[in-house]
C-alpha cells in the first residue's frame, strides 16, 4: 500500500505556484520522497526527490519539514502543460515505486 | 537521452489470444525494468520487476503464467498477456533504471500500450 497521502484534486492559474502538499506520517529514517507526474495516457515522468534536505531543479522545488513528516512540491510558475496527476511516494532509495492516488492539478488560464 | 519505447502503442484482440508487448530502453542499458498495469481513473500498480538474464519477482496477486516476462537483454523486456480476457484490458506501462539513474531511483517511463480484448 502507499505510505502517502495526497488531496485528490486541485487547481492552479497559469503562471503562479502551484503548491502540492504530501503527507507520509510513517515514513522511516532512510526513505526517500519521490515526485512524479502523469500526463494523461502517458507514461509518468520523474520530478525530484528528496531526503531530508529542500530540493530544487529545473522543474520544482520539494520542501520537507524537519519531521519529514509531510512535504510540498512546488511548480514555481505552472503553465497550460503542467496539468497532470502528480504522485508523490516515498521509498527506500533503490525500492520499487508504490503509487498511490496522487493528485489532479488542473492549471487554468 | 535516457528515452524508453513501448511497442505497440495500442493493441486490440480477441479474447483468448496472446498478445506481446516489448518495452525497450533507446539510449541506455537497463539494469532493471518494471511493469505496471493502470486501469481507467486509478493509479498504476506495479505487476513485476524484471532483471536481465533472470525471472521477474511478481507482485502479489499478480499471476506469473498469465503475464509472462522475458528480459533476455540489457535492452529489452517483453510482457506478454496470455489467453487474454476482457478483464485484461488496460494500459500496460514499462519503466526502466539505468546504471546513472539507479543510485537517485530515477525510472524511465514508457509511453505505455493499451491493450483492448473484445
Amino acid at each position: 500500500d502507499a505510505k502517502t497521502t495526497q488531496p485528490p484534486s486541485m487547481d492552479c492559474a497559469e503562471g503562479r505556484a502551484a503548491n502540492l502538499p504530501c503527507n507520509h506520517s510513517t515514513i522511516s529514517g532512510n526513505e526517500y520522497v519521490y515526485w512524479y507526474r502523469q500526463i494523461h495516457s502517458q507514461g509518468p515522468q520523474y520530478i525530484i526527490h528528496g531526503l531530508k534536505n529542500n530540493e530544487t531543479n529545473e522543474m520544482a522545488s520539494l520542501i520537507i519539514t524537519e519531521d519529514r513528516k509531510s512535504s510540498t512540491l512546488i511548480l514555481p510558475h505552472a503553465t497550460l502543460r503542467d496539468t497532470a496527476v502528480y504522485y508523490c511516494i516515498v521509498t527506500y532509495g533503490t525500492d520499487k515505486l508504490i503509487f498511490g492516488t496522487g493528485t489532479r492539478l488542473q492549471v487554468f488560464p | 537521452g535516457a528515452v524508453v519505447s513501448q511497442h505497440p502503442s495500442w493493441v486490440i484482440c480477441k479474447s483468448g489470444t496472446s498478445v506481446k508487448i516489448e518495452c525497450r530502453s533507446l539510449d541506455f542499458q537497463a539494469t532493471t525494468m518494471f511493469w505496471y498495469r493502470q486501469f481507467p481513473k486509478q493509479s498504476l500498480m506495479l505487476m513485476a520487476t524484471s532483471n536481465e538474464g533472470s525471472k521477474a519477482t511478481y507482485e502479489q496477486g499478480v499471476e506469473k503464467d498469465k503475464f509472462l516476462i522475458n528480459h533476455a537483454s540489457l535492452t529489452l523486456s517483453t510482457l506478454t498477456v496470455t489467453s487474454a480476457h476482457p478483464e485484461d484490458s488496460s494500459f500496460y506501462i514499462c519503466s526502466a533504471l539505468s546504471w546513472a539513474s539507479l543510485a537517485n531511483n530515477e525510472q524511465f517511463f514508457g509511453p505505455g500500450t493499451r491493450l483492448t480484448v473484445l
